[in-house]
């Protein structure tokens, strides 16, 4: 049974670009979050989607990001005209049941702004 | 300060000794988790405790949860090289309409010396 899985795991940009990160989530679990992780710090919630449906949306920036969670394929984060203060490690996770249950973790995509 | 936050920031022992790491957080919580992190790599998840569970075991972990003081610990007996990681106290609130994400706290740094 694969794990999350995030690709790319290392991706670089230059300002003004769109980062595009993907999720799977692992098998049977229909809930997806993403944090973002700062150099030294401990990890921030982004954004909690199910199949379709963004469920909270508190954690991430009002402008330039934006995450889906569509019937078929991954999710997906995307920040558009990135900003060097976005470079940053973007961990999703997904688990099996709303709320309450372990949440499982992805490697992780490493972004870099130029 | 923030919910979640672990105490020591940093901890250096000896292989063999056991470690303790501790977490406080401010809110009401339905689960507790904790995760490993090594070094530039995703989370690993390590345990979940409910808010109505004081005690749990797993292999050579020990989670203990006083709800009462808003309080967790991890204990790892008989410590080895390969724990050395950072370790994360995340918490999930509960009953509230923004759903089951997870508050971290910035973590404690943990070096096993062989």
């Amino acid at each position: 049974n694969a794990g999350v899985m995030q690709n790319p795991r290392h991706l670089v940009r230059r300002r003004g670009q769109e980062a595009r990160l993907r999720c799977s989530p692992m098998k049977g679990h229909s809930h997806v979050y993403w944090y973002r992780q700062l150099p030294e710090e401990g990890l921030k919630f982004m954004v909690y989607l199910q199949k379709e449906n963004i469920i909270d949306e508190s954690g991430m920036p009002k402008e330039r990001f934006s995450a889906e969670f569509p019937k078929e394929g991954p999710s997906i984060l995307r920040i558009q005209q990135v900003v060097r203060g976005d470079s940053a490690a973007y961990f999703c996770a997904s688990s099996s049941l709303s709320g309450y249950n372990e949440q499982f973790f992805g490697p992780g995509t490493r972004l870099t702004v130029l | 300060s923030q919910q979640g936050e672990e105490d020591p920031q940093a901890l250096s022992i000896q292989e063999g000794e056991n470690a303790t790491m501790n977490c406080s957080y401010k809110t009401s919580i339905n689960n507790l988790q904790w995760y490993r992190q090594n070094s530039g790599r995703g989370l690993v998840h390590l345990i979940l405790i409910r808010s109505n569970e004081r005690e749990k075991h797993s292999g050579r972990l020990r989670v203990t949860l006083d709800t009462s003081k808003k309080s967790s610990s991890l204990l790892i007996t008989a410590s080895r090289a390969a724990d050395t990681a950072s370790y994360f106290c995340a918490t999930g609130r509960a009953k509230e309409t923004s759903g089951s994400r997870l508050t971290f706290g910035e973590g404690t740094q943990l070096t096993v010396n062989p």
